[in-house]
């Protein structure tokens, strides 16, 4: 079973809105990471946050993190095209480095 | 090399033929991962390399897949006498272990697309 959940499943809007994307996981995590992946490509890393972080900013996007209610968030701002992609949370847990990838949000921003 | 690689980058195969697929990680990376993802689906954990061992194999999806890994380096997946269920793209990536910053931070290659016929 997935242990993490995005929400929504796709998400369609403007170039220059705001992108908001939801995860949710089931059981307590150690950290929990973002990624992309452009169609057709391998994953790459966006953000990580830890389990004692609350929020985190990198350039236009914006994590954050609810341990109490299992889930995080992924803001982008300023949304361009080249945005367009499918973006993973993935959890780690447990005392090895197992990480393990929600089912994705397909975004695409529509110039 | 730069970054991860992963051969070949497609192969079509018939329905009960063994295919093997390569993974070379980035190098110094410790820990290396395959994945599995069908069209338009999330990421399947197959199995999990510290080194030379795989302390979690739980994802592979029956014994007609192994994976080995030698030198702490490359990583091979073999599927034997190959289904129409196992096509899609399988996704190898690597890490750091032990580098408190960069732990876990997963580097990819861009895949191998399998097309059983």
């Amino acid at each position: 079973s997935q242990q993490g959940e995005e929400d929504p499943q796709a998400l369609s809007i403007q170039e220059g809105e705001n992108a908001t994307m939801n995860c949710s996981y089931k059981t307590s995590i150690n950290n929990l990471q973002w990624y992309r992946q452009n169609s057709g490509r391998g994953l790459v890393h966006l953000i990580l946050i830890r389990s004692n972080e609350r929020e985190k900013h990198s350039g236009r996007l914006r994590v954050t993190l609810d341990t109490s209610k299992k889930s995080s968030s992924l803001l982008i701002t300023a949304s361009r095209a080249a945005d367009t992609a499918s973006y993973f949370c993935a959890t780690e847990t447990g005392g090895y480095q197992k990480v393990t990838f929600g089912t994705g949000t397909k975004l695409q921003v529509i110039p | 090399g730069a970054g991860v690689s992963q051969s070949p980058s497609n192969k079509v195969t018939e329905k009960g033929k063994d295919v093997e697929l390569r993974c070379d990680p980035i190098s110094g990376h410790t820990a290396l991962y395959w994945y599995r993802q069908s069209l338009g689906q999330g990421l399947e954990f197959l199995i999990y390399f510290q080194g030379n061992s795989a302390p979690d194999k739980s994802g592979l999806p029956s014994d007609r897949f192994s994976a080995e890994r030698t030198g702490g380096s490359v990583s091979t997946l073999t599927i034997q006498r190959t289904q129409q269920e196992d096509s899609a793209v399988y996704l190898c990536a690597s890490s750091l272990s032990g580098v408190a910053l960069a732990k876990n931070i997963q580097y990819f290659g861009a895949g191998t697309r399998l097309s059983v016929l």
